[in-house]
């Protein structure tokens, strides 16, 4: 199956700095990356979806300013946490869709996950 | 809108059966089930269509009645590999957003 990468895997910051996470698809071009918050036994929450070449969409709720998002190319999405506090810390987690081949479609395939914690 | 799931936690005993259920307020092209292990990102499981599809392999298996907007994951003769958090991930027609379920949680005893 396709392979998305994440980096770092995990991160701890002190408060106020700015965290970036990368989201990479390996072996396969993804116009479209989305980014998931997930809280302690909480489901993941879609945060926005990032688009190549144009601007994110941001879900209700999610501060743009604050989670920057930028899909430089076709295989690379990075959020930057900017001026982290700590109830920001979570698990953040990336997907990136394929089209399969045969029909319409798309498959999600997920990175890793970072964890992130801000003291 | 968040896919609703029930029951949010179930226990069982090895070689118990269970049923997972995601239900929609939104048409859906497709539904797509994951585990996840505390930790780790979610691992796919399914997918279905909408058509009325049915899927399974090996003891796992689901049934998507898209008229319903539901889907139902079926556990059979659970293996204590089967804990985990169990998400149904959501793509609405007309639409490109993926959304996730509410979750089960699953804990399988020996």
């Amino acid at each position: 199956g396709a392979v998305v990468s994440q980096h770092p895997s995990w991160v701890i910051c002190k408060s106020g700095t700015s965290v970036k996470i990368e989201c990479r698809s390996l072996d396969f071009q993804a116009t479209t990356m989305f980014w998931y918050r997930q809280f302690p036994k909480q489901s993941l929450m879609l945060m926005a979806t990032s688009n190549e070449g144009s601007k994110a969409t941001y879900e209700q709720g999610v501060e743009k300013d604050k989670f920057l998002i930028n899909h430089a190319s076709l295989t690379l999405s990075t959020l930057t946490v900017t001026s982290a506090h700590p109830e920001d810390s979570s698990f953040y987690i990336c997907s990136a869709p394929r089209t399969s081949g045969w029909s319409s479609y798309n498959e999600q395939f997920f990175g890793p996950g970072t964890r992130l914690t801000v003291l | 809108q968040q896919p609703v799931q029930s029951p949010q936690a179930v226990i069982l005993r090895e070689g118990e059966d269970a049923v997972i259920n995601c239900s929609s307020s939104k048409a859906l092209y497709s539904v797509h089930w994951y585990r996840q292990k505390h930790g780790e990102a979610p691992v796919f499981l399914m997918i279905l269509l909408k058509g009325g599809e049915q899927k399974g392999h090996d003891k796992i298996s689901a049934s998507f009645n898209e008229k319903k907007q539901q889907s139902s994951l079926y556990l059979t003769a659970s293996q204590l590999s089967y804990s985990g958090t169990y998400f149904c991930g959501t793509e609405g027609t007309g639409t490109y957003k993926y959304i996730f379920g509410t979750g089960t949680r699953l804990k399988v005893l020996a």
